[in-house]
C-alpha cells in the first residue's frame, strides 16, 4: 500500500528566507507526483506537475524534484513571502489512485 | 469556464439522513473523482469515474454511492449518515487519468450528528 509523508507538519520562516519542503512515498511504482497548495478553508490548487520520467519542474520562484527510486520529492520555495503561507501537500498517482500526504503549513512572516 | 463546481458548501445532517453532494465540471474531462479531507490526513479517494458510465471505487468506498450519467456531472451519494462521515468532501477533474493536472472544487463541509 501507497503510503505517503510529508516533513515537517509545519514550518515558520521570515520573509525572504529560501526553504524546501519534503515528501516521501514507499511504493516508486508511480506515473506522477503533483504539488498543491492549499489556503484555509478552500480547495488545492495545482502548483506543478512532475511526470515518472522527469526529474523536476519549475514554475517561476518554486522548483520540483523527484527522485523516484529513492521515493522523495522536494519542493523548493525562493525569496518566502507572506503570501506563500498556505497548507502544501503532495500527492502521488497510480492506477486511477492518487494518494496524498497529510501536507505541511508553512507560515511566512512578515 | 467556472472549472470545476460543488453544492452545497455546508452540510449539517441527523445520523441516518441521507443526502446527494452534488459536484459538476465545464472542462469536458474524462476522470472524476471524490475525495473526503479529515484534520491531520491527506485526501482519501471515496470513488472515481473515467468517463460517462464508468465508476470504480476508491480507498474509503464504505457508505458512498457515485454514478457519472453524463460527463459533466458526478454527484456523491451518502446512503446513511453516520458521524464518522463528518469530513470536508472534495471533487476532482482531469482530462485523462493518468498524466494531467487535476482540478479541485472548493469543497463541501460536512456535519454528521
Amino acid at each position: 500500500k501507497q503510503e505517503v509523508t510529508q516533513i515537517p507538519a509545519a514550518l515558520s520562516v521570515p520573509e525572504g528566507e529560501n526553504l524546501v519542503l519534503n515528501c516521501s512515498f514507499t511504493d516508486s511504482a508511480i506515473y506522477n507526483l503533483q504539488w498543491f497548495r492549499q489556503d484555509p478553508g478552500k480547495g488545492l490548487t495545482s502548483l506543478l506537475l512532475i511526470q515518472s520520467s522527469q526529474r523536476e519542474q519549475t514554475s517561476g520562484r518554486l522548483n520540483a524534484s523527484l527522485d523516484k527510486s529513492s521515493g522523495r520529492s522536494t519542493l523548493y520555495i525562493a525569496a518566502s513571502q507572506p503570501g506563500d503561507s498556505a497548507t502544501y501537500l503532495c500527492a502521488v498517482w497510480r492506477n486511477n489512485d492518487m494518494r496524498f500526504g497529510a501536507g505541511t503549513r508553512l507560515t511566512v512572516k512578515p | 469556464n467556472a472549472g470545476v463546481t460543488q453544492t452545497p458548501k455546508f452540510q449539517v445532517l441527523k445520523t441516518g439522513q441521507s443526502m446527494t453532494l452534488q459536484c459538476a465540471q465545464d472542462m469536458n474531462h474524462e476522470y472524476m473523482s471524490w475525495y473526503r479531507q479529515d484534520p491531520g490526513m491527506g485526501l482519501r479517494l471515496i470513488h472515481y469515474s473515467v468517463g460517462a458510465g464508468i465508476t470504480d471505487q476508491g480507498e474509503v468506498p464504505n457508505g458512498y454511492n457515485v454514478s457519472r450519467s453524463t460527463t459533466e456531472d458526478f454527484p456523491l451519494r451518502l446512503l446513511s449518515a453516520a458521524p464518522s462521515q463528518t469530513s470536508v468532501y472534495f471533487c476532482a477533474s482531469s482530462p485523462y487519468r493518468v498524466a494531467d493536472t487535476q482540478y479541485f472544487g472548493p469543497g463541501t463541509r460536512l456535519t454528521v450528528l
